[in-house]
């Protein structure tokens, strides 16, 4: 079955300094992955995903994301953080080829912007 | 269009009850997944219905069960509950039951057990 790790339960960036939010999975195949923020008394709202194809992946909010199969690795970045960012953060996993799992999600990543 | 409701937003119940909460996808969605997230064990899938099926069952014990109707909406129930079932309950809903389909979350219903 996969999994999904996010080893930083906090993170703490001075606002407009550079992020990146790490996260590794364990899984047979490529996976579907997936990355999610969740405000403060919010639902998950997708940043962005990876299927195939390109391994650089732009999302909404001027997020980015690297799939580095060697590493197992899927860790979020931006280049300059806004004081709206501080949210939660989640990784997620998909299975393409086992639907007995629909969706693992990593622990989470709280971040906070430091002024 | 409208997003992903689910009603009531916050719950208050005490141990032994049942509880039933209700979630109304995205116009068009047929799928319809249920996550229960608590500081401890973040988010944990627990069933997913598609067609009025239940497709994919979380490792949750009997007391938590699920429907959905012939409109795509769906509800989940919770019986004899336990102070531990105190967690924020997330629906989401996708246009299939594909694992690479998007979900959109609704904002969640907290369920605080007494």
């Amino acid at each position: 079955a996969q999994s999904v790790t996010q080893p930083d339960i906090h993170i703490p960036v001075s606002e407009g300094a550079s992020l990146e939010l790490r996260c590794n999975y364990s899984y047979g195949a490529t996976p579907y992955l997936f990355w999610y923020v969740q405000s403060p008394g919010q639902g998950l709202q997708l940043l962005l995903k990876y299927f195939s194809g390109d391994t650089l992946v732009q999302g909404i909010k001027g997020f980015e994301a690297e799939f580095k199969r060697s590493q197992s690795s899927f860790n979020l970045r931006k280049p300059s953080v806004h004081w709206s960012d501080a949210a939660e953060y989640f990784c997620a996993v998909g299975a393409p080829l086992n639907r007995d799992d629909k969706i693992i999600f990593g622990k989470g990543t709280r971040l906070h912007i430091l002024p | 269009k409208a997003g992903v409701t689910q009603t009531p937003r916050y719950l208050i119940k005490t141990r032994g009850q049942q509880v039933t909460l209700s979630c109304s996808p995205i116009s068009g969605h047929r799928s319809v997944s249920w996550y229960q997230q608590t500081p401890g064990q973040g988010l944990q899938f627990l069933f997913e219905y598609f067609s009025e099926t239940q497709r994919n069952k979380g490792n949750f014990p009997g007391r938590f069960s699920g429907r959905q109707f012939s409109n795509s909406r769906s509800e989940m129930n919770v019986s004899t509950l336990e102070l531990g079932d105190s967690a924020l309950y997330l629906c989401a809903s996708s246009l299939g039951y594909r694992e690479d389909n998007e979900q959109f979350f609704g904002p969640g219903t907290r369920l605080t057990v007494l």
